[in-house]
């Protein structure tokens, strides 16, 4: 069974540092592309970042520069390193993993994760 | 950027209804849109991807039509779990961009 368990939110202060981890099961990481998608309080869903299985990165021009996404292929988990933190990044973040069509890696999201809570609050 | 307007922006539905949800694109996707479901406090959850392929173990009910520039999810018959908010996604090209959400909220 696929799980994503989402960690690493919290209340921080703007211009400071967070580093989210996404631990998966049922799957690997590494043969997957995997993403992190926001949802400010109230609102729609973002796309904040992408990280395909041969290692490439992508990211939303709001969080280019100032976010970072990783995975450890050892522990099967995905990393969102958040710095630079503004008021505009508070969101639950979800990490996703993105499907696959005839065999072939494709760009929606087919399993998430429960999210977690980051609140940047002076 | 690919900008989309979905609409309604709310629904009030019965049980039993059909009710449709409309996403249109700022230009042309091919097929290469899904379709969310989203419940208060949960995570999204995949209904249809490639416009109208049907994520396996959603209910038949669930149907999906369109491409180019303007796409279709119905739902042919309401039920009372099927009160969410959906979102359409397109995957064309970067950034990856979300509709603003439908709410379908009991008549």
């Amino acid at each position: 069974e696929v799980q994503l368990v989402e960690s690493g939110g919290g209340l921080i202060q703007p211009g400071g540092s967070l580093r989210l981890s996404c631990a998966a099961s049922g799957f690997t990481v590494s043969s997957n592309y995997m993403s992190w998608v926001r949802q400010a309080p109230g609102k729609g869903l973002e796309w904040v970042s992408v990280i395909y299985s041969g290692g490439s990165t992508y990211y939303a021009d709001s969080v280019k520069g100032r976010f970072t996404i990783s995975r450890d292929n050892s522990k099967n988990t995905l990393y969102l390193q958040m710095n630079s933190l503004r008021a505009e990044d508070t969101a639950v973040y979800y990490c996703a993993r993105l499907g696959w069509e005839d065999g072939y890696n494709s760009y929606y999201f087919d399993y998430w994760g429960q999210g977690t809570l980051v609140t940047v609050s002076s | 950027v690919i900008w989309m307007t979905q609409s309604p922006s709310l629904l009030s539905a019965s049980t039993g209804d059909r009710v449709t949800i409309s996403c249109r694109m700022s230009q042309g996707i091919s097929s290469y849109l899904a379709w969310y479901q989203q419940k208060p406090g949960k995570a999204p959850e995949l209904l249809i991807y490639a416009a109208s392929t049907l994520q396996s173990g959603v209910p038949s009910r669930f149907s999906g039509s369109g491409s180019g520039t303007d796409f279709t999810l119905t739902i042919s018959c309401l039920q009372s779990e099927d009160f969410a908010t959906y979102y359409c996604q397109q995957y064309y090209s970067f950034p990856w961009t979300f509709g603003q959400g439908t709410k379908v909220e009991i008549k």
